[in-house]
């Protein structure tokens, strides 16, 4: 079947460790983006790739950072700086073209303690 | 900038009672798309409608309905004979060329929980 999977479903972290979200596709998709979700909050954009080997900062990308090497992967990388990493986290792709809807994984919750 | 607003935090209704979910955004972009995704407790979000900004045409898919107005930014949606199963978080979101064609701007959110 065709989806997103992300992986871990739940991860626990000590402050200062570095922890990388996997995030892979197997709709053939251009584009794909990395989400946080806060408790009562929407969804805001870390970072999204467009094509391979290439990147933007989202919203707030101070504190993440991503790699794009194969179409169907996007890995996120929470490192020590970012201060406040508990959270939500959601990967979404989607299809060619600027309009189309985006397709979510199950998400990674992410407990630093 | 574009915005999106949903004012209504939380809703509880009774099963088999029409419920609407407000939506209302803000961009410059004459060109836009707006959507509709459903978050059940399990976290993951499912799409629900994808509507352009030169179609004004209500939508109806079985029990739900979605009203886009432009003439007062509003995309508003519609679950009539509420079910359990419809509890969820739901989510409007606005895409456009203010920030990339590719980007969403979503709004909190709105907590609806169908009471048996």
């Amino acid at each position: 079947d065709g989806g997103i999977t992300q992986s871990p479903k739940y991860l626990f972290r000590k402050e200062g460790q570095n922890v990388t979200l996997s995030c892979e596709q197997n709709l053939n998709h251009d584009a794909m983006y990395w989400y946080r979700q806060d408790p009562g909050q929407g969804l805001r954009l870390i970072y999204y790739s467009q094509i391979v080997n290439d990147f933007q900062k989202g919203d707030i990308a101070e504190g993440y950072s991503v790699s794009r090497e194969k179409k169907e992967s996007f890995p996120l990388t929470v490192t020590s700086a970012q201060k406040n990493p508990t959270a939500f986290y959601l990967c979404a792709s989607a299809g060619r073209g600027g309009w189309n809807e985006q397709f979510f994984g199950p998400g990674t919750r992410l407990t630093v303690l | 900038a574009q915005k999106v607003t949903q004012a209504q935090t939380e809703i509880s209704v009774v099963e088999k009672e029409d419920v609407t979910l407000d939506c209302v955004y803000e961009t410059r972009d004459t060109t836009y798309y707006l959507f509709w995704y459903k978050q059940p407790p399990s976290g993951e979000l499912v799409f629900l409608i994808r509507r352009n900004s030169f179609d004004e045409q209500n939508e109806i898919s079985g029990r739900y309905s979605w009203n886009f107005q432009k003439s007062t930014s509003s995309f508003n949606f519609t679950i009539t004979a509420s079910q359990v199963v419809d509890s969820a978080v739901y989510f409007c979101a606005l895409s456009g060329r203010g920030g990339s064609a590719r980007q969403l701007t979503f709004g909190s959110g709105t907590q609806l929980t169908v009471l048996p």
